[in-house]
């Protein structure tokens, strides 16, 4: 099945700093690659989300790129603000044979931490 | 428009209980899925349901069970509760289709305590 590596587990960055979590996965037929934030004792929140068929996706201040013969995919956050700290976690799945796609396989999480 | 809601919030069972954990999806999602968050293994994807029908399945033991109704409701159920079981229990509902990706919106969770 697959399986997505996660780095580095946690991040300390610098307020207006950027920050960069990097993911691997093993599954070559994997084509959907979303994010979820999940701030402490909350739910995990989906911010952004990649498909197979193009190289970078942003969304103001955050930004996503997918290599897909590396079999690796990205989070750039930008001007990074203490909203940010929280847990970051990546996830990947295929598309399901008949409907839709398989389960989401995630990654360990990173915990980011911007120093005012 | 409501999001997913999980009841109840917090849970303590004795090792040997069974519980019953209830999820009710975002209007017009179909497929439910369950996970066990813990601080070592991360988020485990436990199944997933779709009108009524267990689409997927993760690596738990058959201790652990699901279903769902067909108002889309989904509850997942726990027998014989070992102290290992204590975790945060995420659902994750989406408005799953053929040319939809997997876009999953989780619920606040139902943090359950075994001792």
């Amino acid at each position: 099945g697959e399986n997505v590596e996660q780095h580095p587990s946690t991040l300390s960055v610098q307020e207006g700093d950027s920050a960069v979590i990097k993911c691997t996965y093993s599954d070559s037929a994997s084509n959907y690659f979303p994010w979820y934030k999940q701030e402490l004792g909350k739910r995990p929140q989906l911010i952004i989300d990649i498909r197979s068929n193009v190289g970078e996706k942003k969304d103001q201040r955050i930004a996503v790129t997918l290599n897909k013969t590396a079999k690796h995919f990205s989070l750039h956050i930008t001007e990074t603000q203490p909203e940010d700290s929280a847990v970051y976690f990546c996830a990947a799945s295929r598309k399901g044979s008949n409907f839709g796609n398989e389960k989401l396989t995630f990654g360990t999480g990173t915990r980011l931490t911007i120093i005012p | 428009k409501a999001g997913v809601t999980q009841t109840p919030r917090y849970l303590i069972k004795t090792r040997g209980q069974q519980v019953t954990l209830s999820c009710s999806p975002i209007s017009g999602h179909r497929s439910v899925s369950w996970y066990q968050q813990t601080p070592g293994q991360g988020l485990q994807f436990l199944f997933e349901y779709f009108s009524e029908t267990q689409r997927n399945k993760g690596n738990f033991p058959g201790r652990f069970s699901g279903r769902q109704f067909s108002n889309s409701r989904s509850e997942m159920n726990v027998s014989t509760l070992e102290l290992g079981d204590s975790a945060l229990y995420l659902c994750a509902s989406s408005r799953l289709s053929p040319t939809t990706y997997y876009e999953q919106y989780f619920g606040p969770g139902t943090r359950l305590t075994v001792t």
